[in-house]
């Protein structure tokens, strides 16, 4: 069956740290990847878009990565801060459609 | 440029009955999709509409449908309520007429069943 599962847990981390959150794939070829951010009691922010054919995407503090062999994308939040804390969510193009990811909460502590 | 705008922002309405829910995209905005978010199933795409036509459709019953005006707007509609039907709709426009579709999400409606 076609699945996509984030980082599982919440995640925890010290102000200033790299978080690192995960998205994984099965039985999807996407041809891209977005992710996106979203905070209590709203819509969705988007971050960023990958390519399959894109190995790497950077802005600011964020970095993406696509592994399509892997099935597997990562996203990089450096030198996180407090406001930072917010659930990510991976979302798979599929045929025109997006499948979002449970999302992964992150919490960045001072 | 102004964001997504949806209305009404909360509504309660009793299982049978029938709700429509409307949304204007951000400006120069043809493409406008729905989503449905709740705890257990997380965020699901309901449709996607584009020049008043509905391009793509997710996995949902013909109880809900949508539509699309010359101006962009666009109105879901959900008859016969469900419980189950309880939920954050949301509303998100895309800037790009084709692949990939960034979008832009609305402040979301909560609707209660009960």
């Amino acid at each position: 069956s076609q699945k996509i599962e984030q980082n599982s847990e919440a995640l925890n981390i010290q102000e200033g740290k790299t978080a690192t959150l995960t998205c994984n794939y099965t039985n999807y070829s996407p041809a891209y990847l977005q992710w996106y951010r979203q905070d209590p009691g709203r819509g969705p922010v988007f971050l960023l878009l990958i390519r399959e054919n894109e190995k790497e995407k950077r802005k600011e503090r964020l970095k993406v990565t696509f592994d399509t062999t892997l099935k597997q994308s990562l996203f990089h939040i450096t030198a996180s801060q407090p406001a930072d804390s917010a659930t990510y969510l991976c979302a798979l193009d599929v045929g025109g459609k997006l499948i979002f990811g449970q999302g992964t909460e992150l919490s960045v502590k001072p | 440029k102004a964001g997504v705008t949806q209305t009404p922002r909360y509504l309660i309405k009793t299982r049978g009955q029938q709700v429509t829910l409307s949304c204007s995209p951000i400006s120069g905005h043809r493409s406008v999709s729905w989503y449905q978010q709740t705890p257990g199933q997380g965020l699901q795409f309901l449709f996607e509409y584009f020049s008043e036509t509905q391009r793509n459709k997710g996995n949902f019953p013909g109880r809900f449908s949508g539509r699309q005006f010359s101006n962009s707007r666009s109105e879901m509609n959900v008859s016969t309520l469900e419980l189950g039907d309880s939920a954050l709709y949301l509303c998100a426009s895309s800037p790009w007429d084709d692949r990939p579709y960034e979008q832009y999400f609305g402040p979301g409606t909560r609707l209660t069943v009960t």
